[in-house]
């Protein structure tokens, strides 16, 4: 069965500094991966995917993640981030299509002025 | 856009009652799933389903049950309501074939 590892809980960062959020899968043949963001008293809103072809993918907000298959990763990343971007964020993995998402279990970023 | 809608955002329901917890998806999607959102622990799978009067357990579904009657809904039943089940449920959808999931509100129950 799948996994996810999310390396940090929480993450503080200044707002306009670069931030990464981190992400480990356990390894599978083939897989889709997923980031969610979580605002206060929300759902889940997707912020991207990945699900094959270029390893690099763009999604909402100016957020962008590298699939990084011989490290089995996932790195969310901003180059800037804003007070806006404080929520929580988590990855998700599947390893075939129509199967439920397997969530890791959040990091909480927080932006400080 | 996808909508999925659960019925309460907010529920307090004292130990022992049977708690009803709705959600109504409008986009035709063949699959839907109940998650529990807990501080620390993330999201964990509780039931889905791939079609109408159709179930499976995920990886909790100890004290919970599910009703899919139709298409568009799908129902998460607690039984005999324990205190901990205090917590964030989550309600998703997704079409077929797909692992793309779409949430809705969120219903934060606490039990008493």
């Amino acid at each position: 069965a799948q996994s996810v590892t999310q390396l940090d809980s929480q993450v503080p960062v200044f707002e306009e500094a670069p931030v990464e959020l981190r992400c480990n899968y356990s390894s599978s043949v083939s897989v889709y991966l997923f980031w969610y963001v979580q605002y206060p008293n929300q759902g889940l809103q997707l912020l991207l995917k990945y699900l094959s072809g270029s390893t690099l993918v763009k999604g909402i907000n100016g957020f962008e993640a590298e699939f990084n298959k011989s490290q089995t990763s996932f790195h969310l990343r901003k180059p800037s981030v804003h007070i806006s971007d404080t929520a929580e964020y988590f990855c998700a993995v599947s390893d075939k299509r129509n199967t439920p998402l397997v969530f890791g279990k959040g990091t909480r970023l927080s932006v400080i002025a | 856009d996808v909508k999925v809608t659960q019925s309460s955002r907010y529920l307090v329901k004292r130990t022992g009652e049977k708690v009803f917890l709705e959600c109504v998806q409008d986009m035709d999607h063949e699959n839907m799933f109940w998650y529990r959102q807990d501080p620390g622990l993330g999201l964990r799978l509780i039931y889905f389903s791939y079609d109408v009067k159709m179930k499976e357990k995920g990886d909790i579904p100890e004290g919970y049950s599910v009703s899919r009657e139709k298409k568009e809904r799908f129902s998460l039943i607690l039984e005999s309501a324990s205190t901990n089940q205090t917590s964030m449920y989550l309600c998703a959808s997704s079409a077929p074939r797909s692992t793309e999931a779409f949430f809705g509100q969120g219903t934060r129950l606490t039990v008493v």
